[in-house]
């Protein structure tokens, strides 16, 4: 099994652009998330899913959407990026037992975005 | 109610030392608390969780103590070895989400 898997590992793009970013899961989840990460403030999360056709509001919504359209995906698009959104993005997904996250997260490797 | 406060920030100790980071939490709702571990240029993994049925778990060289009255849980590692060099982040569950403290960069000098 590749676990959670991310593409692409790394991008540049200048303000104003967009881009979606692509997490895959193949261990059967429901559970998927979006976090980002910037020096000193910990993983902050973006949007989540709690299964397929599903989608909520994180911590840090704004200037992203998602979409989970099949069970094993989960995209984050930026449809006009700007500085603040540099950072390194990580995906999530876990197994649900029940309603809430109390399950371990498995982690993808993390994208590198740097918005000029 | 949904900050988690994460203390230190940095940690610096001795091989074989013993190292303690804490976290403390208001949301009275909150029964979930995992603990992940980041090494340099690589993705977050569980080391260890604990629920609020529980005042502490342990697993080998690392445990979690929670004290559910004060709202704070800990992260406890003993014997510590340059291995355990990473960036550890506390969470706790709030609703459908996990919300992480801003995490502790622990050396382990040799």
């Amino acid at each position: 099994n590749a676990g959670v898997t991310q593409t692409p590992k790394f991008r540049v793009l200048k303000t104003g652009q967009s881009m979606t970013l692509l997490c895959a899961q193949d261990m059967n989840h429901e559970y998927m998330y979006w976090y980002r990460q910037d020096p000193g403030m910990g993983l902050r999360l973006i949007h989540y899913s709690v299964g397929e056709g599903t989608t909520a509001k994180g911590e840090v919504p704004d200037g992203y959407n998602v979409s989970r359209l099949k069970k094993q995906n989960f995209l984050l698009g930026l449809e006009s990026a700007a500085p603040s959104q540099t950072s390194v993005y990580f995906c999530a997904s876990s197994y649900s037992w029940g309603p809430g996250p109390y399950n371990e997260q498995f982690f993808g490797p993390g994208t590198r975005l740097t918005v000029l | 109610g949904e900050n988690v406060e994460q203390h230190p920030s940095t940690l610096s100790v001795q091989e074989g030392d013993s190292a303690v980071i804490k976290c403390t939490y208001s949301d009275s709702a909150s029964n979930y608390f995992p603990w992940y571990k980041q090494e340099l240029g690589k993705r977050p993994q569980l080391i260890i969780d604990i629920r609020s049925n529980v005042g502490e778990k342990k697993d080998q060289r690392i445990a979690v103590t929670l004290n559910k009255t004060a709202k704070h849980f800990s992260l406890h590692i003993t014997e510590t070895q340059p291995e355990d060099s990473a960036v550890y982040f506390c969470g706790k569950n709030a609703g459908n989400m996990l919300t992480f403290g801003g995490g502790t960069r622990l050396m382990v000098k040799p």
